[in-house]
């Protein structure tokens, strides 16, 4: 079956070390996306990829970036985590959206990302 | 901007039991609507989407929701609930523009189904 997955499914690291998330697609979808999603809330989108082009929320910390070596695959890299960046993180794909604007994203099932 | 308010934080019911649970949105422009159900430690999968062919829509799992604009309202139902039922509930208005989509969820509604 087409698919989002993501590895891996829980993640530990220290305060203030790097640490990168990745996520694959079978679907061949253009556009990927990264929310983070914290515990009793909903998710909250960080930046998204349409083809290679990057277009990061206002509010997403310079903590986060993201790559796009490929169609499918994107990964998260946050650079110096905190205790506040502890959350699930999920990845999502789409169609292109323009002109169909119900095109629905499909969602990986997440990294759960704590902090020590 | 567009935006999506769901009532109740958690909805308790018993199994056999009707589901509803509630969401009004706020949009300038006809909205694209989308339910979203999500298990715990699991991604968001679609339950079900308004795509303005009709009024009332079908879902997986036996949901339905329908759109009502004069009430600006797109309810999730279920006329009787299941165990396996019990989960997140989240609906989002999207945002469309070159290209990209952008969900914008209410803070979502915990389905609790007791025996």
């Amino acid at each position: 079956d087409a698919m989002v997955i993501q590895n891996p499914r829980y993640q530990v690291t220290q305060f203030g070390k790097p640490v990168t998330l990745s996520c694959s697609q079978t679907l061949n979808h253009n556009v990927m996306y990264w929310y983070q999603q914290k515990s009793s809330q909903a998710p909250k989108l960080l930046f998204h990829y349409y083809d290679k082009d990057f277009n990061n929320e206002a509010d997403t910390p310079d903590n986060f970036q993201s790559r796009r070596p490929n169609t499918s695959f994107c990964f998260l890299d946050i650079r110096s985590p905190g205790l506040g960046d502890a959350a699930m993180y999920l990845c999502a794909t789409s169609r292109d959206s323009r002109g169909r604007g119900n095109q629905p994203q499909h969602f990986g099932d997440g990294t759960r990302l704590s902090i020590l | 901007a567009q935006s999506v308010t769901q009532l109740g934080s958690h909805v308790s019911v018993s199994e056999g039991a009707l589901v509803l649970l509630r969401c009004n949105y706020s949009s300038s422009v006809p909205p694209y609507l989308f339910w979203y159900v999500q298990y715990p430690n699991q991604g968001l999968q679609l339950l079900l989407k308004y795509t303005s062919a009709a009024t009332l829509v079908k879902g997986i799992n036996g949901f339905e929701a329908e759109f009502k604009k004069s009430e600006t309202s797109f309810h999730l139902t279920k006329p009787s609930a299941h165990m396996s039922d019990a989960a997140e509930y989240f609906c989002a208005v999207s945002e469309s523009s070159a290209g990209f989509q952008k969900l914008v969820f209410g803070t979502g509604t915990r389905l609790l189904v007791s025996p």
